[in-house]
């Protein structure tokens, strides 16, 4: 299986902050990773797919880059609502598996 | 509007069963592959089994593999997940997500207790 590694696990930042969070497979995926944000007592949402796409209706604040065993999710100019907790999740084999997550705090 | 509705959940002793079900709209529910993630009370997200678009194809976690079973009726725009043998660790919020490559939708879950 291949295991998804999520750092930090938490992360104080101040409004207007950019954060990076960082995903590494254990093997390579090429592309095909996700960033799900979710908030309290809400689904998660996709943010990011193919490493570096922007889901409709997502703001670019919010970007994505990697490829390989790699990745970031960079939040530039954090805003209040972007408070939340943020996985990984690779879709290239099975068993799809996620990142232990990263809560991002004030 | 793609929706996706989750019921069946409950509390069930171990040992005991449940079916849990995923009604979708908003889209061609015969053209999507869909999987169920679950997501203990405070940790992370799981996921626990995938069905292909047909029904052909079918992959589970090994935490679930020969316990639960997925199942789909295209005709009714259904997922369902049918759940043996259930164990305290299965307690969870339980979402069923559309699969686009990734989990593009996702319901707003259905949660299941295991407990005496």
């Amino acid at each position: 299986d291949i295991q998804m590694t999520q750092s930090p696990s938490s992360v104080s930042a101040s409004v207007g902050d950019r954060v990076t969070i960082t995903c590494r497979a254990s093997e390579n995926i090429n592309v095909w990773l996700a960033w799900y944000q979710q908030k309290p007592g809400k689904a998660p949402e996709v943010l990011i797919y193919a490493a570096s796409d922007l889901q409709n209706g997502v703001p670019s604040r919010f970007s994505g880059s990697g490829s390989g065993t790699h990745f970031t999710l960079t939040i530039t100019n954090v805003q209040p609502e972007d408070f939340a907790t943020y996985y990984c999740q690779q879709s290239n084999s099975f068993p799809r598996t996620f990142g232990q997550g990263t809560k991002l705090e004030i | 509007e793609v929706q996706l509705v989750e019921s069946g959940g409950g509390v069930v002793q171990p040992g005991g069963s449940l079916r849990l079900s995923c009604a979708a709209s908003g889209f061609t529910f015969s053209s999507y592959d869909m999987n169920w993630v679950r997501q203990a009370p405070g940790k992370g997200l799981e996921w626990i089994s995938y069905v292909s678009s047909s029904g052909t194809d079918i992959f589970y976690a090994d935490s679930v593999r020969g316990r639960f079973t997925i199942s789909r009726d295209n005709a009714k725009s259904s997922l369902y997940l049918q759940m043996n043998s259930l164990k305290a660790e299965d307690t969870a919020l339980y979402y069923c997500a559309r699969d686009d490559g990734w989990d593009g939708y996702w319901g707003q879950g259905t949660l299941v207790t295991v407990s005496s």
